[in-house]
């Protein structure tokens, strides 16, 4: 498996504002996952982020509002931007070994954030 | 299409008690599903996964999970819980096909193992 680091862990930020969330693995992967896990909820896949391009946006999530680099195979960032407090969330990401036949995905320990 | 469903949103346990977490899926082909445990204030951690070959999978902390195919189900299981196992239990799946390694998730039980 990766080991895979999450900055900042925590942040409680103002209505209005961004807030940049970094992820860090310690190998190169082939895919790269943001998630958002609202209070009491589940996991909800925001988008993959694609490494060079433009990343892969589900249902619902917007590069406006959520925009996301990954310019290299170890590294991603995920804003989230103009927060309400609706965006009170956990934000995770994941991401899948470069190892032959992994197909597991292994997630950051999570950036938890509160907007007020 | 894939879904997944976890019917219990809590199971309790009596400490050295066998547990099970029940989990259902559908996918319109073949599955890969996958166990993952989130402790308080922590991600997400991966405790075992079937892809193919023999239904009964065994993973970390003495878990296991059988992979039933007509009933379309993949309970998770331990022959003796500890209170150490108490936290958020998630069943995931994806379906083989799915190129992207999309992953959808389900609600989520909570066990708790009470001494």
């Amino acid at each position: 498996s990766a080991v895979i680091s999450q900055k900042p862990s925590r942040d409680i930020c103002q209505r209005g504002t961004s807030l940049t969330i970094q992820c860090q693995v310690d190998s190169q992967v082939t895919m790269m996952f943001w998630y958002r896990q609202q209070p009491g909820q589940s996991l909800t896949l925001i988008a993959t982020a694609n490494q060079g391009s433009e990343a892969t946006y589900e249902s619902g999530f917007v590069i406006d509002k959520f925009p996301i680099s990954r310019p290299n195979l170890t590294f991603s960032t995920l804003t989230v931007s103009n927060m309400s407090p609706e965006d009170s969330s956990i934000y995770l990401c994941s991401v899948v070994p470069r190892e032959v036949g992994t197909d597991t995905q292994y997630f950051g320990p999570g950036t938890r954030l509160t907007v007020l | 299409a894939q879904s997944v469903a976890q019917p219990e949103d809590q199971v309790n346990v009596a400490e050295g008690n066998p547990l099970t977490v029940k989990c259902t899926y559908s996918v319109s082909g073949n599955p890969y599903l996958f166990w993952y445990v989130q402790y308080p204030n922590r991600g997400l951690q991966f405790l075992l996964k079937y892809i193919t070959g023999d239904n009964l999978v065994k993973g970390s902390y003495g878990f296991e999970a059988e992979f039933n195919k007509s009933q379309t189900s993949f309970h998770l299981k331990k022959p003796s819980a500890l209170v150490s196992d108490s936290a958020l239990y998630f069943c995931a799946v994806r379906d083989k096909s799915n190129a992207g390694n999309m992953l959808t998730f389900g609600g989520g039980t909570r066990l708790m193992v009470k001494p």
